[in-house]
């Protein structure tokens, strides 16, 4: 079945530096992939996608590039923030069926120090 | 636009018992998914509904069920409470067909 393996936490860094989040995935023909993040108390918000292969999703400065060679989708950002520290998932939907359903990683704890 | 909103935001049960828990959808969503995030992990998908039928089920026994209503609102029901029901209920709007699903703050439940 479909799955997503993401880089294991938690992740600490100081401000300003750069982030890697490292996503793979399995799945059966070409998934839409997503990267939500949520902040302590809240739900998860869509912070990104792409659909196909070399789509590039952008938003608030994180990046993310859907490789299909390498079945990775690894979340970046040049320059972290405090307001960036949250838990960041990568999951993907898969094509086909009438179902859309989300299939998620199991998140990455991000810890941003001032 | 009104968001995806659930209710209530916390609960507390005692094994057995049966809950019910509720989703309001965002605005022209007719399709609503329900996922369980345990402490610590990503969401599970548990079913989705379309036009107030079941659309697809994730591997969730039958204890755990749903209804849609004309309006789009949803409620997840779970009966015989087990401890490892106690979780982040995740409700989740979107278009049927698009692939965008817009996430409620959820329910945390707890059993006891």
């Amino acid at each position: 079945g479909d799955s997503v393996t993401q880089m294991e936490g938690p992740v600490t860094l100081s401000e300003e530096a750069f982030l890697t989040i490292n996503c793979t995935y399995t799945a059966t023909g070409y998934p839409s992939l997503f990267w939500y993040v949520q902040y302590p108390g809240e739900g998860l918000q869509l912070l990104l996608k792409a659909t196909k292969a070399d789509d590039k999703g952008s938003n608030k400065g994180f990046e993310a590039t859907y490789r299909k060679e390498t079945t990775s989708f690894h979340l970046e950002k040049g320059s972290v923030q405090v307001s960036d520290s949250a838990v960041y998932f990568c999951a993907l939907s898969a094509r086909g069926g009438s179902a859309r359903q989300l299939t998620f990683g199991s998140g990455t704890q991000l810890t941003v120090l001032p | 636009e009104t968001g995806v909103t659930q209710s209530p935001t916390h609960l507390i049960k005692t094994r057995g018992q049966q809950v019910t828990l509720r989703c309001s959808s965002q605005s022209g969503h007719n399709t609503v998914s329900w996922y369980q995030q345990a402490l610590g992990q990503g969401p599970q998908f548990i079913f989705q509904y379309y036009r107030e039928e079941e659309n697809g089920r994730g591997n969730f026994p039958p204890r755990f069920s749903g209804l849609q209503f004309p309006n789009y609102s949803s409620e997840l029901n779970v009966n015989a409470l087990e401890l490892d029901d106690s979780a982040l209920y995740l409700c989740a709007s979107s278009l049927r067909g698009e692939n965008i699903q817009y996430f409620g703050a959820g329910t945390r439940l707890s059993v006891l």
